[in-house]
């Protein structure tokens, strides 16, 4: 069945720095989505992308659709404490409603 | 959270013995779906709804059978739980715009199961 890498698993960064991370698939994909869970709760939407090549930023973080649409990053600029968590990557195909979800990347800030 | 809760919020069992979580939403959104979320794998989807009655297997739907007899609720059962069944249980929404597209899921904050 489709899959997605999602890398890297975890991140140990300091405050103030700038994170990154990605999502690859085999597959096509017509939106891709990033969502943040934190812990003890369900995952929470933080950006939707539903065009090749789209760029869209949400506060201080940003979201890009790769143009091949089999790929998708998302950057946080200037990493604050409460940006710990795990983030999850999505992607769900032509017509669908099924979304598949990468295994998620744990980020860890320290003060 | 979207207008969704989940209950119980936790649970021990015994193996062997019948299952069954609730969602509920207050959005009257269309589409439901069950998953689970284990170390490693991310969410994995079990079941979902895209009506009243009608639902649909997802990729490991084995072992867990659901209902939806109101648009409101959704429910998942384990009919009778095994050790491997242990894990978070998370209720997702979704709806259909009137252009067909279909919006991102929006989560509960989970069922903790542990099958002792």
């Amino acid at each position: 069945g489709q899959q997605l890498n999602q890398s890297p698993q975890s991140m140990f960064i300091q405050e103030g720095e700038d994170v990154s991370m990605n999502c690859t698939s085999s597959s096509i994909f017509n939106t891709w989505l990033w969502y943040k869970q934190d812990p003890g709760e369900g995952p929470v939407l933080l950006i939707a992308l539903y065009k090749a090549g789209e760029l869209t930023s949400n506060g201080r973080l940003t979201a890009q659709f790769g143009i091949t649409r089999k790929d998708s990053f998302l950057n946080i600029s200037a990493s604050i404490p409460s940006d710990v968590g795990i983030y999850f990557c999505a992607g769900r195909g032509a017509g669908g409603f099924k979304t598949i979800f990468g295994a998620g990347t744990r980020l860890f800030v320290k003060a | 959270d979207a207008g969704i809760t989940q209950s119980p919020r936790h649970k021990v069992t015994e193996t062997g013995t019948p299952v069954t979580l609730r969602c509920h939403q207050t959005e009257n959104h269309r589409y439901m779906y069950w998953y689970r979320q284990d170390p490693g794998h991310g969410l994995r989807l079990i079941h979902y709804s895209y009506g009243v009655k009608d639902t649909d297997k997802g990729e490991v739907s084995d072992g867990y059978s659901v209902s939806r007899s109101k648009t409101e609720d959704f429910l998942l059962t384990l009919e009778s739980a095994t050790s491997s069944q242990t894990s978070v249980y998370f209720c997702a929404i979704s709806e259909v715009l009137v252009n067909g597209v279909n919006q991102p899921q929006h989560f509960g904050d989970g069922t903790r199961l542990s099958i002792l």
